[in-house]
């Protein structure tokens, strides 16, 4: 089945802890995205791959890294995460850079006390 | 700066009321604009994507058109099922994304 997969799906955390939230895709997409979702401010993407080791800015990339030393994996990393990253946070995928039906993941419900 | 602006927030229909949802956006070389559906507690569910002015596209109830300043997702007779919150995005020359805020869409029995 085609999906993308976050992992975890919930997750509280302190602040300043490090944190991962992994995403992976099985269709060979070329272009992944992370994007957080707040109330009132809709989706807001973080930081985007056009393919491996090509990553870039999205609109809120401060507080966040990525990697993609893997086409299927596209982590999310919180180095040291604050109050204001308290989020839902989505990983995405597509096909190409323009051809963007984007497939989903089911979401990452993070808490940063 | 690239901006996408939906309207209205919120709407209430009742089952086979036809409107029209509207997504105002300005952006810098327009690749394309997109039409996302999603319900609550789940990830946005592609809908259309639409490239140049006048272009339009349909799926069942729904079709979304395009101008040069906005695109509308029109909405014949929906059903409860089509309850939903409909996000716009468009992509302009570089390669972000950008959404606007959605407008929820509830239809009443």
């Amino acid at each position: 089945e085609a999906q993308v997969t976050q992992n975890p799906r919930y997750l509280i955390t302190v602040t300043g802890k490090k944190l991962t939230v992994t995403c992976s895709q099985n269709m060979n997409h070329e272009y992944m995205s992370w994007y957080r979702q707040d109330p009132g401010l809709g989706l807001r993407q973080i930081y985007y791959s056009m393919n491996v080791e090509v990553t870039d800015k999205g609109d809120v990339p401060e507080g966040y890294k990525v990697s993609r030393k893997e086409k299927r994996n596209f982590p999310l990393i919180l180095e040291s995460p604050s109050p204001n990253q308290t989020s839902l946070y989505f990983c995405a995928s597509s096909t190409g850079t323009t051809n963007n039906e984007q497939f989903f993941g089911p979401g990452t419900r993070l808490t940063v006390l | 700066e690239d901006q996408v602006t939906q309207s209205p927030e919120a709407l209430r229909l009742q089952e086979g009321e036809s409107s029209s949802l509207n997504c105002s956006y300005t952006v810098s070389g327009l690749r394309g604009l997109f039409w996302y559906r999603q319900d609550p507690g789940k990830g946005p569910e592609f809908l259309f994507t639409l490239y140049s002015a006048g272009e339009e596209k349909e799926k069942e109830r729904l079709k979304a058109t395009l101008t040069k300043k906005e695109s509308f997702l029109h909405i014949t007779a929906p059903k409860p099922e089509d309850s939903a919150t409909y996000l716009c995005a468009v992509q302009g020359s570089s390669y972000k994304l950008i959404f606007g805020s959605g407008t929820r869409l509830l239809v009443r029995p």
